[in-house]
């Protein structure tokens, strides 16, 4: 399968633990993409890379998340100190890399529960 | 700021009713204006990318086509496995090209 990969594809965690998911993307896509989505409304982009580098972040993402992607290919997505607020679908997509602006592909996403 | 609005928030249809959905944006020098469709518990999946106003897509029973404020996608004679959420997308210029999302059409079609 070579489509963007999300693992896990479920996470249950109780309220203040620490949670990380990793997405492998495309694997010629340079650039790589986090959202979150809640029920009933369109994806909220949350930080982007291009290669190593973390190039955006939104005013969504709170010092309890931090992403990482190490030698541009995967990526990881951690969130401390979780809170019931922070359930929700959690989407990577990866795009190829051009100033007309190509699309992104998604993978399956990480569905999180906070309980 | 830039901004997408799609409508209607839901549409049930019966199966051969032709309709459209709408995604109107408000940006600066769009980039490529996306459509994905999205089941439940899933990704969104990539449908089509317009880039200027009178460009046309066409995929199965899918049509998109894009003008210089908002984009349409038809359906024709749609049927129950076209039921998914359908997602409008936009990228504008200024350093990361993200993607910004409507927050979808509903589309459910009967039998």
């Amino acid at each position: 399968d070579t489509g963007v990969s999300q693992d896990p594809r479920h996470k249950i965690t109780k309220r203040g633990q620490n949670v990380t998911f990793r997405c492998d993307p495309i694997s010629e896509h340079n650039r790589l993409y986090w959202y979150r989505q809640t029920l009933g409304q369109g994806p909220e982009f949350l930080t982007y890379f291009q290669n190593e580098a973390q190039l955006e972040k939104s005013r969504l993402l709170s010092d309890r998340f931090s992403a990482e992607r190490p030698k541009g290919s995967f990526s990881t997505l951690e969130i401390q100190r979780t809170e019931q607020g922070d359930s929700a679908m959690y989407l990577c997509a990866s795009s190829l890399p051009g100033t007309g602006g190509t699309e992104a592909f998604f993978g399956q996403g990480t569905r999180l529960t906070v309980v | 700021e830039d901004q997408v609005t799609q409508s209607p928030e839901a549409l049930r249809l019966q199966e051969g009713e032709s309709s459209s959905l709408n995604c109107s944006y408000t940006v600066s020098g769009l980039r490529g204006l996306f459509w994905y469709r999205q089941d439940p518990g899933k990704g969104p999946e990539f449908l089509f990318t317009l880039y200027s106003a009178g460009e046309e897509k066409e995929k199965e029973r899918l049509k998109a086509t894009l003008t210089k404020k908002e984009s349409f996608l038809h359906i024709t004679a749609p049927k129950p496995e076209d039921s998914a959420t359908y997602l409008c997308a936009v990228r504008t210029p200024g350093g990361s090209y993200i993607p910004t999302f409507g927050r979808g059409t509903s589309l459910i079609v009967h039998p």
